[in-house]
């Protein structure tokens, strides 16, 4: 079955930039979507289609992909961002099966 | 504004039966495809299923295809999803979703609360 590999964690200062990755062998035609989970919380929508924001979500949050790697950025990370994140996009059968990422803890102190 | 409320979690034996629901409002709710997705205690997101819009597409993830039964009521603005056989491994938060479709395939966009099913003896 189709996976997609994330690091378990990742740590940055408040202020620095934050890069979580995402890899999978059909990234390359398939688009990449991230969603944001702060503790006892359903998951939030911040990147879809690689690199668009929805309404809402800070301009600190950019979205990215090349080839087999996706990648979420997130510029001058703030303490309220600390939250699990997850990648996801579709299989490539076609029939848009979903898969998500394993999930990376994102730590800010 | 969006909200997607699911009911029917509970405490289950392994290889009973539980039927979940999920009632949305403020979007019309026959327009959009709809999701399960569940997060088992400390882990990460898996996607369970997806139904179109009119019903008429469904698919589901192999760790469930042929227990779980995903179906929708348009004229109730609701989303279900049947359980059967289910296992200690099928214990998680349930959440359901609107999914939104832009350029590429539709992708969960709003979330639910989600309910917990808890399958143990």
């Amino acid at each position: 079955s189709y996976e997609l590999t994330q690091p378990p964690s990742v740590s940055v200062s408040p202020g620095q930039t934050a890069r979580i990755t995402c890899s999978g062998d059909a990234l390359p035609k398939k688009y990449a979507y991230w969603y944001q989970q702060k503790s006892g919380q359903a998951p939030v929508l911040v990147i879809y289609e690689d690199s668009k924001r929805p309404s809402g979500i800070p301009e600190r949050f950019s979205g990215s992909s090349s080839g087999t790697m996706a990648t979420l950025t997130i510029s001058g990370a703030q303490v309220e961002d600390e939250a699990d994140y997850y990648c996801y996009s579709t299989d490539s059968s076609g029939n848009h099966r979903g898969v998500f990422g394993g999930g990376t803890k994102l730590t800010v102190l | 504004q969006v909200q997607l409320v699911e009911s029917g979690g509970g405490l289950v034996k392994p290889g009973g039966s539980l039927r979940l629901s999920c009632a949305a409002s403020g979007f019309t709710f026959s327009d959009y495809y709809m999701s399960w997705i569940r997060q088992a205690p400390g882990k990460g997101l898996e996607w369970v299923s997806y139904i179109s819009s009119s019903g008429s597409t469904i698919y589901y993830a192999d760790s469930v295809k042929g227990r779980f039964t995903i179906s929708r009521d348009n004229a109730k603005n609701s989303l279900y999803l049947q359980m059967n056989s289910l296992r200690a491994e099928d214990t998680a938060v349930y959440y359901c979703a609107s999914m939104l479709k832009v350029n590429g395939p539709p992708f969960p966009y709003y979330w639910g609360q989600g309910t917990l099913v808890t399958v143990s003896s």
